[in-house]
């Protein structure tokens, strides 16, 4: 079954540094997304991204926080200057639809620390 | 604002059971609602998606239900067994004035006791 592929599975990065998280969505999908989970809370949205443009993004998603698309597969979340609270489980997710019949298909997640 | 409550209690049945979740959302009217499963420490996993002229959504022991008169919508495993432990989310969207990107409610624990 086709899988969502995110890397690395853990991070650990010292406050102020940049991280790159990545991620390799469903190959026929057209819509991606990025959530976060701090530990013990619920998954918020991030931002969508479509047609090589954001579609929608929340709160959160302010100018620390950056997407790219750099090649036909990779999707990427980039996050310059971490703070503590940044700290988090960061989950990928694909959908062939905007509303899609199977729902959003997520990866693993990369957890992040931000020491 | 939009407000999603699911019981944040964990809810604790025998095996064989059914487990019955509910999620709850005010000031907003949903178009779609998807209930995902997540295990700890991994990515939500999709479940079934209702749409609000759908009342009900049947996949092998799930069953969903979406009454927008009361702004709920029930999620039910019929013959529960212990492989079903794990945190239940809903997440509607869409509708009027409403984003189509789903948000998620916090979650409840279901405990399924071999």
């Amino acid at each position: 079954e086709p899988e969502v592929t995110q890397t690395p599975s853990h991070q650990v990065t010292q406050m102020g540094q940049e991280v790159i998280l990545r991620c390799v969505p469903i190959s026929n999908h057209l819509y991606f997304y990025w959530y976060r989970q701090i530990l013990g809370q619920k998954v918020e949205f991030l931002v969508s991204f479509y047609n090589n443009e954001i579609s929608e993004k929340s709160e959160i998603f302010d100018d620390q926080f950056s997407v790219e698309r750099p090649d036909g597969s990779n999707f990427t979340l980039k996050i310059r200057s971490t703070k503590l609270e940044d700290s988090a489980m960061y989950f990928c997710a694909s959908s062939e639809a905007p509303i899609p019949d199977y729902g959003y298909t997520f990866g693993s997640g990369t957890r992040l620390t931000v020491v | 604002s939009q407000k999603i409550e699911q019981n944040s209690e964990a809810l604790n049945i025998q095996e064989g059971k059914t487990a019955t979740l509910t999620c709850n959302y005010t000031n907003y009217s949903p178009a779609y609602l998807q209930w995902y499963r997540q295990d700890p420490g991994r990515g939500p996993v999709f479940l079934l998606l209702i749409r609000e002229n759908e009342k009900e959504k049947r996949k092998e022991r799930l069953k969903v239900t979406f009454d927008t008169t009361l702004k709920q919508s029930l999620f039910h495993i019929t013959a529960s067994q212990p492989a079903d432990s794990a945190t239940y989310l809903c997440a509607p969207y869409g509708g009027a004035g409403g984003s189509y990107i789903p948000t998620f409610g916090r979650g409840t624990s279901l405990i399924v006791h071999p």
